[in-house]
């Protein structure tokens, strides 16, 4: 199956720093990407979908200038945590969407886990 | 807010047991799958049943759907150990274009030897 990988696995920071994760299909080209938190024992939470070459649609509630989204190209996507605080402490999981072939499913990162001190 | 509601919340069975978790939603899907995620780690994608399927198969996982009645269940026949694990549904709307998933809130299944 097509592969997903996520850099970092684990990232701790202090408050007030900006992490930035990637999210890479390593062996199809992915159009459309998505960004979830979830938090211990909890569901997903969809932030945000990030399309490559424009700008990535955010979910409700979610503040864009928070967690800047680049899908600068097909195989990868970026999720920036600026100005990281202890609230913004989760699992970070990232998906990429394959359509080609008749298919059309999501497959996931192993996910980041961000700790802010 | 999530689309899908699961319950229960928590199951625990003993090893050869089967094991049913069902999945509620609100709105008109494309289609519902079961993800299955380990402690920690990414989701491993189980089964997609389409809003014109009712039932499927796929080794000892059985998936059903009910579209009448917005909801789905997921049995996991003859359990092991290695099926301790979070599960979750997710629907893709009819709305939607560009596939996004609307997870449930999750079951949490451990299975003791």
């Amino acid at each position: 199956g097509a592969v997903v990988s996520q850099h970092p696995s684990r990232v701790i920071c202090k408050s007030g720093t900006s992490v930035k994760i990637e999210c890479r299909s390593l062996d199809f080209q992915a159009t459309t990407m998505f960004w979830y938190r979830q938090f211990p024992k909890k569901s997903l939470m969809l932030m945000a979908t990030s399309n490559e070459g424009s700008k990535a649609t955010y979910e409700q509630g979610v503040e864009k200038d928070k967690f800047l989204i680049n899908h600068a190209s097909l195989t990868l996507s970026t999720l920036t945590v600026t100005s990281a605080h202890p609230e913004d402490s989760s699992f970070y999981i990232c998906s990429a969407r394959l359509t080609s072939g008749g298919v059309d499913e999501q497959f996931f990162g192993p996910g980041t886990r961000l700790t802010v001190l | 807010s999530q689309q899908g509601e699961e319950d229960p919340q928590a199951l625990s069975i003993q090893e050869g047991e089967n094991a049913t978790m069902n999945c509620s939603y609100k709105t008109s899907i494309n289609n519902l799958q079961w993800y299955r995620q380990n402690s920690g780690r990414g989701l491993v994608h189980l089964i997609l049943i389409r809003s014109n399927e009712r039932e499927k198969h796929s080794g000892r996982l059985r998936v059903t759907l009910d579209t009448s009645k917005k909801s789905s269940s997921l049995l996991i026949t003859a359990s092991r150990a290695a099926d301790t694990a979070s599960y979750f549904c997710a629907t893709v709307l009819t709305t939607d274009s560009w596939g996004k998933l609307q997870f449930g809130s999750g079951t949490q299944v451990v299975v003791t030897p």
